[in-house]
């Protein structure tokens, strides 16, 4: 199974952009990347997701490079409402159909 | 919008009881995980089903917990007996997977917090 590194708490003020990194070394060819956010005492919540190069919605970026060894959400403007812990996971057959979460990046935003 | 609804919200009982947590998945999701969280442990993939057929419980305590979907708009997660160290939130997900394209993601509900004194 694909294992996932991401750092474990950023802190940020309001208006700034955030960029969380995420690292998979062994992600395999079907593979494809999402991010989830949780906030306390919720559901994680579906984000974003990708192959590779740039997707983009209306809640954050997503930039994969070729290698899809890494992957960076971007969050633009943040705000005191995205405090949440953000997950990064691969996902696809080859990791069996499971969806893993690893520790995930406890984002704190500052007003 | 579609939602996953997990009953109850919130439960308390003691030690040695059977505790049933239900959860229904969005019509016409075909996949269904359920979750333990704890502060200790993070997000912990108890077991997992694709077309009502379970396909992985790995991740689950044998003994003690079991795993059905009963039909397509039911799921169910079952401790018996509950112990202290159960003691978590529960959370269910579904989303529709079709052969190896994307899932474009999961829809989890609110969870069950299960508190065995």
């Amino acid at each position: 199974l694909a294992k996932t590194t991401q750092p474990i708490s950023m802190d940020s003020y309001e208006g700034q952009e955030v960029n969380i990194t995420c690292s998979h070394n062994n992600i395999a060819t079907n593979d494809y990347i999402t991010w989830y956010q949780q906030f306390p005492s919720q559901g994680p919540r579906f984000i974003i997701q990708g192959y590779k190069t740039k997707v983009t919605n209306e809640v954050a970026s997503l930039f994969i490079p070729a290698d899809r060894k890494s992957s960076t959400l971007s969050l633009p403007r943040v705000s005191l409402s995205d405090t949440a812990v953000y997950y990064c996971l691969v996902e696809g057959p080859n990791q069996g159909g499971k969806l893993i979460f690893g520790q995930g990046t406890e984002l704190s935003v500052k007003p | 919008d579609a939602r996953v609804t997990q009953t109850p919200r919130d439960k308390v009982t003691e030690m040695g009881q059977e505790v049933t947590m239900r959860c229904q998945p969005i019509l016409g999701h075909n996949t269904v995980f359920w979750y333990r969280q704890t502060m200790m442990q993070g997000l912990e993939l108890l077991a997992y089903f694709r077309n009502r057929a379970p396909l992985d419980d790995s991740g689950m305590p044998k003994d003690r917990f079991s795993a059905e979907m009963p039909d397509a708009t039911l799921a169910t997660l079952k401790i018996q007996p509950s112990e202290p160290r159960d003691s978590a939130v529960y959370f269910c997900a579904s989303g529709l997977v079709s052969g190896t394209s994307y899932n474009y993601g999961y829809t989890f509900g609110s969870g069950t917090r299960l508190t065995v004194v």
